[in-house]
This record gives structure tokens, C-alpha cells and sequence, in this order.
């Protein structure tokens, strides 16, 4: 099992500039999560799927993010046009069944510094 | 909502005893996690407890008390390796969150 698999790991970029994040969960894992890590916000949710449909975003900051998952094995964070403030660690996670009581599988993360 | 609060930073001597706390308020929960993440790494699960009282796991404990909005995790016999954030996370209805985590330092 290769885990949660996140790409790129890292990205610089300049304001303005398109950033498209990528994710594959782990096989037969059926609930995606996107988490951001800052060292003054922590982590935080920023949206979250169940069988490929988003069910909460109400997370994600502002309508320059996006989220997709066309299918189980691949989803998508965009941002659009970057910031400054976007600069952090982009965390994919996934787990079985979805419910709270189930333990999240992260991927090593993307860095993201927007100059 | 959540009100996620743990202590941001603890330093504790090799072999040791360390209690790190988490109080919250949250609603819809159903028990808590513990999380452990090492620097520039990712967050990886400790422990999970759904009902009140202590859940014990080789030198990790945690305990939970629902009812108080309370939890601590115990590390016993510390080691330098366990040098590394902890992060508190009651789920909430189905999504997990987060608090900000406990920076723990290992002196030897």
C-alpha cells in the first residue's frame, strides 16, 4: 500500500499565478479530506468528500480555492490567483466509511510558498 | 462550533512522564483522537477514544472524559523520538478538527 500520494511537494510561485494540487487516496478509502497547516492557524479543514461528492467546504477561505474528485482515486485543490497568504502546507487525508470514528491516512503534504 | 484548547509548548526530560491536556466544546462529537505529528512531517493517528476512561497503548495512554469536555494524553518512559507536536481532535459529526497541537520538547 503507497499510502496517500500528494503532488507536488513542493511549489513556489508568484501572486497571481495559478496552483493546482494533487491527490490520490488510498485504495478502497471511500472519504477525502483537505486540510492547511500554518504555524498561527494550525490545522484546519478547508473541505471534505464521501464517495467522490463534496459534503462540507465550508472550510475553504474563499471562492479563489476549489476542490474537485472526478473519481475515487484522484482529487484536485486550485487556487486561483494565488497569495501571499496561501503560503503553507497543503495536508490530503483519507479514510473508510466517512463516519467520525474513523482514523485519517495524511499524505506527506505540499509545501506552497507564493512570493 | 469548537473551542479547541491544549497547551502550546512542553519540554520534559528523557524517560519522564508527561501529561499533555485538551479541554473543548463541541457538539455532535463522537470520542476523540490524538494525533502525533514530528516536524515537517505529516500527522500520524496515536489513539482513539470513544468512550470515557483511560485506552492504554505501550507508553501511550489517553484518557477521555465526555461529560467535562476533557482529555489528556500520557507518555511514559520518555524518548528523544517522541520529540514532536500532538495534536487534540474531537470529530465532529463526520469531519475531524483539529487543535492546534502541543509542541513537546525531549531534553536528555
Amino acid at each position: 500500500d503507497a499510502g496517500v500520494i500528494q503532488s507536488p511537494r513542493h511549489e513556489v510561485t508568484e501572486m497571481g499565478q495559478e496552483v493546482t494540487l494533487r491527490c490520490k487516496p488510498i485504495s478502497g478509502h471511500n472519504s477525502l479530506f483537505w486540510y492547511r497547516q500554518t504555524m498561527m492557524r494550525g490545522l484546519e479543514l478547508l473541505i471534505y468528500f464521501n464517495n467522490n461528492v463534496p459534503i462540507d467546504d465550508s472550510g475553504m477561505p474563499e471562492d479563489r480555492f476549489s476542490a474537485k474528485m472526478p473519481n475515487a482515486s484522484f482529487s484536485t485543490l486550485k487556487i486561483q490567483p494565488s497569495e501571499p497568504r496561501d503560503s503553507a502546507v497543503y495536508f490530503c487525508a483519507s479514510s473508510k466509511a466517512g463516519l467520525g470514528a474513523n482514523v485519517l491516512t495524511f499524505g506527506a503534504g505540499s509545501r506552497l510558498t507564493v512570493l | 462550533g469548537q473551542n479547541i484548547d491544549q497547551p502550546t509548548e512542553m519540554t520534559a526530560t528523557e524517560g519522564a512522564i508527561v501529561q499533555i491536556n485538551c479541554t473543548y466544546q463541541t457538539s455532535g462529537f463522537n470520542g476523540l483522537f490524538w494525533y502525533q505529528q514530528h516536524a515537517g512531517e505529516a500527522p500520524t493517528f496515536l489513539s482513539y477514544n470513544v468512550l470515557d476512561g483511560l485506552e492504554e497503548k505501550g507508553r501511550f495512554s489517553s484518557f477521555l472524559s465526555r461529560s467535562k469536555g476533557y482529555s489528556y494524553l500520557l507518555l511514559k518512559e520518555l524518548q528523544m523520538k517522541d520529540s514532536a507536536s500532538y495534536l487534540c481532535a474531537p470529530p465532529w459529526d463526520d469531519k475531524i478538527i483539529f487543535g492546534k497541537g502541543t509542541r513537546l520538547h525531549i531534553l536528555p
